[in-house]
């Protein structure tokens, strides 16, 4: 079975500019998670899809964060403009099902994108 | 808000060593709790899922247990290995979910 891809694996950008992550998930699996993990810390939920419709996106930072994710299949993460802060690895993950709260499946982790804001 | 502490933050063992990793939540209302592995510079691998109503899960020298009333979760390691050495974070599933900070693990040969 084909792992969660992310790509880029590494981005390095001043800040205010633009950046975007995409990922593509297993397939199959209807839940797909976006994740902050700066370092330190444990990853921290930025929003959830199931299929194309958004379950959670409380802790998304709105004003300069969006997220889509097409068909109900692959998703794109984009920051305009980053800051700082937004240094950290951006984590992709996907589940079979999951309900508000991420339901009963386990989620499957690609290996990130290590973002670096000069 | 739900608040997930991991302790210790770090661990050092020998090879061969049983261990325990702890992780404590706040908010008992939860759906699973889950146990993953972190290697440097790579996401995160699923190891152990537990259901609120289970009290405990294994999988070959793993073995995790949840007490929801007291908000304890413990990640048993039987037998460890330097190829244990990561970082092991749990993460609870509530209304939202939460990781822990993790705890660093070297298994020294």
């Amino acid at each position: 079975e084909a792992g969660v891809a992310q790509s880029p694996r590494y981005k390095i950008i001043e800040k205010r500019q633009s950046v975007a992550f995409w990922c593509n998930p297993i397939s199959g699996h209807a839940t797909l998670y976006w994740y902050q993990q700066i370092l330190g810390q444990g990853p921290k939920l930025l929003i959830q899809f199931q299929n194309n419709g958004v379950v959670d996106d409380s802790q998304l930072p709105k004003d300069r964060f969006s997220a889509e994710r097409l068909k109900g299949v692959d998703s794109t993460l984009k920051i305009q403009p980053a800051k700082l802060e937004d240094s950290a690895v951006y984590l992709c993950a996907s589940s079979l099902e999951g309900g508000a709260g991420g339901g009963n499946q386990p989620q499957h982790f690609g290996d990130g994108t290590r973002l670096s804001i000069l | 808000k739900q608040e997930v502490t991991q302790i210790p933050a770090a661990l050092s063992v020998p090879e061969g060593e049983n261990l325990v990793l702890n992780c404590s939540f706040t908010d008992s209302a939860i759906y699973n709790l889950q146990w993953f592995r972190q290697d440097p510079g790579k996401g995160l691998t699923s190891l152990l899922l537990i259901q609120s109503s289970q009290r405990e899960q294994t999988s070959g020298r793993l073995n995790a247990s949840l007490d929801k009333s007291s908000g304890r979760s413990t990640l048993y390691i039987a037998a460890s290995q330097p190829g244990d050495s990561a970082t092991y974070l749990c993460a609870v599933t509530g209304n939202q979910f939460y990781f822990g900070t993790g705890t660093s693990l070297t298994v020294i040969p």
